[in-house]
This record gives structure tokens, sequence and C-alpha cells, in this order.
């Protein structure tokens, strides 16, 4: 159980354009998801927490009309890299946080992340 | 402010040879500390959390309140364990965000 699922796992896109990521939480509910940032050998930068029904909150320093995130069900978020840039590019993970009273730990469950790259 | 410190970037040790993976946190107050692991190729995981008190895969990490640390500790380890090691954070808030550290890469020679 606990499966988090990203898509697509790598994109190649051309600069100016939009990419919409996809993470779902396969077999169990998540009100609250969250989106990382990583960059080659370097730790996870928490860009955003995803919340259903409502506004993400975003990091210091992450803009927020340039990565979109759109939580409308309780087992999908989605962040959309609004008119891409080659500095945008890099590896892109999120993390689901199960509710509680489904048998899940309370941690966060990671998806296997996607590898932008912007052309 | 909160963060999480991961001094070393690679640790390389022979099989056999005990591994500690230090870490050292800074936060006002008192938070959850995790350790996660990515195996080459493979997403980020759980590997133990300091609520727990467990062992998982020979590993154990305590909280050590006084000197802000959590560091994770194996008596002999395998070739296996090779991957990337995480420490991170979570403080007492409901968003339930993690903080990480730089993560240290475990390289066990055979």
């Amino acid at each position: 159980g606990a499966v988090v699922s990203q898509h697509p796992s790598w994109v190649i896109c051309k600069s100016g354009t939009s990419v919409k990521i996809e993470c779902r939480s396969l077999d169990f509910q998540a009100t609250t998801m969250f989106w990382y940032r990583q960059f080659p050998k370097q730790s996870l930068m928490l860009m955003a927490t995803s919340n259903e029904g409502s506004k993400a909150t975003y990091e210091q320093g992450v803009e927020k009309d340039k990565f979109l995130i759109n939580h409308a069900s309780l087992t999908l978020s989605t962040l959309t890299v609004t008119s891409a840039h080659p500095e945008d590019s890099s590896f892109y993970i999120c993390s689901a946080a199960a509710d509680p009273g489904q048998g899940l730990k309370n941690i966060q469950y990671f998806g296997a992340g996607t590898r932008l790259s912007v052309l | 402010a909160q963060r999480v410190t991961q001094p070393e970037k690679l640790l390389s040790v022979f099989k056999g040879a005990p591994v500690e993976l230090k870490c050292n946190y800074s936060y006002s107050g008192s938070p959850e500390l995790f350790w996660y692991v990515q195996y080459s190729r493979q997403r980020l995981q759980l590997l133990l959390r300091h609520i727990s008190r467990e062992s998982i895969k020979g590993f154990t990490a305590d909280l050590n309140k006084g000197e802000t640390s959590f560091h994770l500790k194996k008596p002999f380890a395998q070739e296996e364990d090779s991957a990337m090691y995480y420490c991170a954070l979570k403080g007492l808030s409901n968003t339930g965000k993690l903080i990480f550290g730089q993560g240290t890469t475990l390289q066990v020679k055979p």
C-alpha cells in the first residue's frame, strides 16, 4: 500500500511552453501533498504544500505564478510549470501525507520524480 | 531557524565496517526526526523515525536533544546499504512539511 504515482517521469519541452506534472496517491487519500525540487547532487527543496480544496502554500522565494499547483481531489495534485525556461530544468518530486484512519503511518510517501528538461 | 545539517557528502566504508551517518538539527522546540533512503534509481523511502525507536535493516538512530543530533548507525555495513541517505525534520506545526538535510552518499565497498 501507500503508492504515489508521478507522471510523466521525464519530459522535454521548448522554452516558453507550459508543462503539467501529476501526482497521484493510488491507494490512499491525501488531503496534503508536497512538491519538491532537487538539483543534481543536492538535497530536496520544498517548493509548496498542496492542500485539497484550498490554495497551495508556497515557500519563500517560489513564484506562485510560475509554479501553479492544483489539488483537485483527495488523490491528485498537479504542478504546472508555466512558460518554462532552461533554468527551470530540474528534478521535481512530489509526496503525499496519508489522511488519518487509513492504517498508514503518519509520514510522507514519495513519488519517483519527474525530470524536466527545457530546451 | 529550522535547519538540518549532514556534514558528510560522501561516506565510504568497507563491507563489515561500522557506519555512522551524522545529522544535526536546529529547531526551537521538539521536532520529529526521520531518516529517508534513496537507492539507485529508486524513489525516496522512509528508513526510520525517532518516535518509533525501531531498527530497520540493522540501522538505528537515537535522538540526542542535548547535542541536537540524530545520527544513523549500523554496526556492520553491507554492500546493499550503498545509497543516498537524507535526514529530515518535521516541526510541530500542522503543515507536516519536512526540512531535509543535504544528504550523504554511503558507499560500501566489497
